[in-house]
C-alpha cells in the first residue's frame, strides 16, 4: 500500500460530460502529480502541485484542470469529455518538489467514455 | 528534449533465467533516475533511485546500475511473481519539475 488514495476506482460516463477525480496524498507529502496512462502510451505527465500551488505543467489539455486544497488533497477536473480521454489516471505524491524525490502512486482511476 | 527509451518492449524468461532490462536516457543534467514496477490494474510501485554514474542498488533479486547514458535493471534467478511491467523515469535540470517515463518492459516469468 503506497498510502496514496484515489477515488473513484472506476468511472463510466458519456462524451461531453464532466468528471472530477480525487487524490489524497501520503501523509506528510506536499507534492501531488497527475498522470494519464493509455494502452498505447506510457505515463504522460499532466500537472504538479506543491503545497497548494501549481508547480509544473505537462501535456494537459485546456479541457482539464486541477487544484490542490489546503488539506493537500487534489482534484483533477475533466470536461467536455471525448472518447480519446478514456484512460487510467494516476495520482502520485512525494515529500517535496526537490529533485531526486521518488513518487508514490495510487492505484488510479479508470475512466471509460462511452 | 529529455527522453527515455526502454528495451526490450517485452521479455519472456523461464524461472531462474537471469536477464537485464535497459533504460537509455537523454537528459540535461540528471537529477535522478527511477525504477518502478507496475502490476496490471495497479499504480507503479517505487523500486530504486539512482543519482550518479557508477551507482548501484539492490533489492532481493533486482539490481539497478547507472552509467552516463543508460541504466540496467538486472534480474537474477527470477520467479513468476517478478512478472510485471518495469518502468524507468528520469528527472533533469531543464528548469521544470517533470518526470519523464519510458513506456516500460513487460516481463513474463514462466514457471
Amino acid at each position: 500500500d503506497s498510502g496514496v488514495t484515489q477515488t473513484p476506482k472506476h468511472l463510466i460516463t458519456a462524451t461531453g460530460q464532466r468528471v472530477t477525480l480525487r487524490c489524497s496524498p501520503r501523509s506528510g507529502d506536499l507534492s501531488v502529480y497527475w498522470y494519464q496512462q493509455s494502452l498505447d502510451q506510457g505515463l504522460q505527465f499532466l500537472i504538479q502541485y506543491y503545497n497548494g500551488e501549481e508547480r509544473a505543467k505537462g501535456n494537459i489539455l485546456e479541457r482539464f484542470s486541477a487544484q490542490q486544497f489546503p488539506d493537500l488533497h487534489s482534484e483533477l477536473n475533466l470536461s467536455s469529455l471525448e472518447l480519446g480521454d478514456s484512460a487510467l489516471y494516476f495520482c502520485a505524491s512525494s515529500a517535496n518538489s526537490g529533485v531526486g524525490q521518488p513518487q508514490h502512486f495510487g492505484d488510479g482511476t479508470r475512466l471509460s467514455i462511452l | 528534449e529529455d527522453q527515455v527509451t526502454q528495451s526490450p518492449e517485452a521479455l519472456r524468461l523461464q524461472e531462474g533465467e537471469s536477464s537485464s532490462l535497459n533504460c537509455s536516457y537523454t537528459v540535461s543534467g540528471l537529477r535522478g533516475l527511477f525504477w518502478y514496477r507496475q502490476d496490471p490494474g495497479k499504480g507503479p510501485e517505487f523500486l530504486f533511485t539512482l543519482y550518479s554514474a557508477g551507482e548501484e542498488k539492490e533489492k532481493e533479486r533486482l539490481k539497478a546500475t547507472l552509467t552516463k547514458k543508460e541504466s540496467f535493471l538486472h534480474i537474477t534467478a527470477p520467479k513468476p511473481e517478478d512478472s510485471a511491467t518495469y518502468l524507468c523515469a528520469v528527472r533533469g535540470t531543464s528548469g521544470t519539475y517533470k518526470y519523464i517515463f519510458g513506456t516500460g518492459t513487460r516481463l513474463k516469468v514462466l514457471a
